[in-house]
């Protein structure tokens, strides 16, 4: 089945640090990339829809000089936390989907990243 | 704008029990729906996906059926097992371009 990898898994880091999360997708080319962020116990909150080769499109609320996206490639989008505080702490996941459009292929979810700023 | 209402919030069977999950959505102009699983500290591992043209679709022990028009959709989990431990998401995706995930059902299958 389509896979997508996610990494690091885990980062703790100092306030001001900026971090970056990788999303791969590893057997599908991701015309497509979502992020989320989740806190606990509660479900996820989409950020951004990233489409390979443009800007990604934010949800209101969303800060876009915070949370700098890039979807390069077909297999790859990078979440960049820019100067990151500890109200930023939380799980991040990312999922990617196939097609063009509005397509109705499915989408496929990374493990997440834990992200501790301290 | 899409709410995505999943009830119950938990669940707490014992082994071997049928059990069904529901999930209703606002806005019935959607593509797909998808159901998925997430264990604690996990990322969401897909378990079906129904188009908006189909009524229901089967994978193993889960059975997912979809009516459209009343913005509903069940997920039946036949003979349950403890494996079968987590929360469980439905996410209807619409012309909007982006699915809406509900709060989830957190399940609890005791041996």
């Amino acid at each position: 089945g389509a896979v997508v990898s996610q990494h690091p898994s885990w980062v703790i880091c100092k306030s001001g640090t900026s971090v970056k999360i990788e999303c791969r997708s590893l057997d599908f080319q991701a015309t497509t990339m979502f992020w989320y962020r989740q806190f606990p116990k509660q479900s996820l909150m989409l950020m951004a829809t990233s489409n390979e080769g443009s800007k990604a499109t934010y949800e209101q609320g969303v800060e876009k000089d915070k949370f700098l996206i890039n979807h390069a490639s077909l297999t790859l989008s990078t979440l960049t936390v820019t100067s990151a505080h500890p109200e930023d702490s939380s799980f991040y996941i990312c999922s990617a989907r196939a097609g063009t459009g509005y397509s109705n292929q499915p989408q496929h979810f990374g493990d997440g990243t834990r992200l501790s700023i301290l | 704008k899409q709410e995505v209402t999943q009830i119950p919030a938990a669940l707490s069977v014992p082994e071997g029990e049928n059990l069904v999950l529901n999930c209703s959505f606002t806005d019935s102009a959607i593509y797909n729906l998808q159901w998925f699983r997430q264990d604690p500290g996990k990322g969401l591992t897909s378990l079906l996906l129904i188009q908006s043209s189909q009524r229901e679709q089967t994978s193993g022990r889960l059975n997912a059926s979809l009516d459209k028009s009343s913005g509903r959709s069940t997920l039946y989990i036949a003979a349950s097992q403890p494996g079968d431990s987590a929360t469980y998401l439905c996410a209807p995706y619409t012309n909007a371009g982006k699915s809406t995930f509900g709060d989830g059902t957190t399940l609890t299958v005791k041996p």
